[in-house]
């Protein structure tokens, strides 16, 4: 099956600063991807929706100043949580579409302390 | 988006059959029916996809009655390592945002 690579699978950063997850298609051409989030022993709630050359569509409630999409590639999708807080520590998921398959990272475990 | 709604957790032994049913009541004439498979910390894995009657794969079987209602993944001769949380999503397979809303997912653990 297709691949979807995501970068980094963990990362620790202190409060205040800022982390960018990547999100890469390695053997197709997304020019949708999809952003994830869950929390411990929950389903993965939608985020956003990233969008090859143009803005990025947020769920309600996702603050899309807080949450940068950027997805300037047909291959690449990036997620920046700007100004993160201890409670934006999650499970971040990203996901590619192909034909009628979704596709999807290994996930990046953010903890912020 | 049709809703879905499935059991909250299974127990199973290895060696067992393991069907898990989702009820989607209100699925659409466009809606597909697909089944992703998630271990801790990692992403979820496709497993099967249907519109109705039987789908067979080499991991699993997916039964989907007439009136598209409900479905049930099958697992046939399950082991330890099919622990894990199974989503039932239903949607459109043009629109891709519609098929991948994510309902609460059945936890199996199987046991030795």
């Amino acid at each position: 099956g297709a691949v979807v690579s995501q970068h980094p699978s963990w990362v620790i950063c202190k409060s205040g600063t800022s982390v960018k997850i990547e999100c890469r298609s390695l053997d197709f051409q997304a020019t949708t991807m999809f952003w994830y989030r869950q929390f411990p022993k929950q389903s993965l709630m939608l985020m956003a929706t990233s969008n090859e050359g143009s803005k990025a569509t947020y769920e309600q409630g996702v603050e899309k100043d807080k949450f940068l999409i950027n997805h300037a590639s047909l291959t690449l999708s990036t997620l920046t949580v700007t100004s993160a807080h201890p409670e934006d520590s999650s499970f971040y998921i990203c996901a590619g579409f192909r034909h009628t398959e979704a596709f999807f990272g290994q996930g990046t475990r953010l903890t912020v302390v | 988006l049709a809703k879905t709604t499935q059991p909250i957790s299974m127990d199973s032994y290895e060696g067992q059959e393991v069907n898990i049913t989702c009820s989607h009541n209100n699925i659409a004439t466009n809606d597909y029916i697909t089944w992703y498979q998630q271990f801790p910390s990692q992403g979820p894995r496709f497993i099967i996809q249907g519109y109705k009657t039987k789908v067979t794969n080499e991991v699993a079987s997916l039964f989907i009655p007439a009136d598209r209602k409900s479905s049930t993944l099958s697992l046939p001769r399950v082991s330890l390592s099919d622990t894990a949380v199974y989503y039932c999503l239903v949607g459109d397979i043009r629109n891709a945002g519609n098929m991948l809303t994510f309902g609460g997912g059945t936890r199996l653990m199987v046991k030795p």
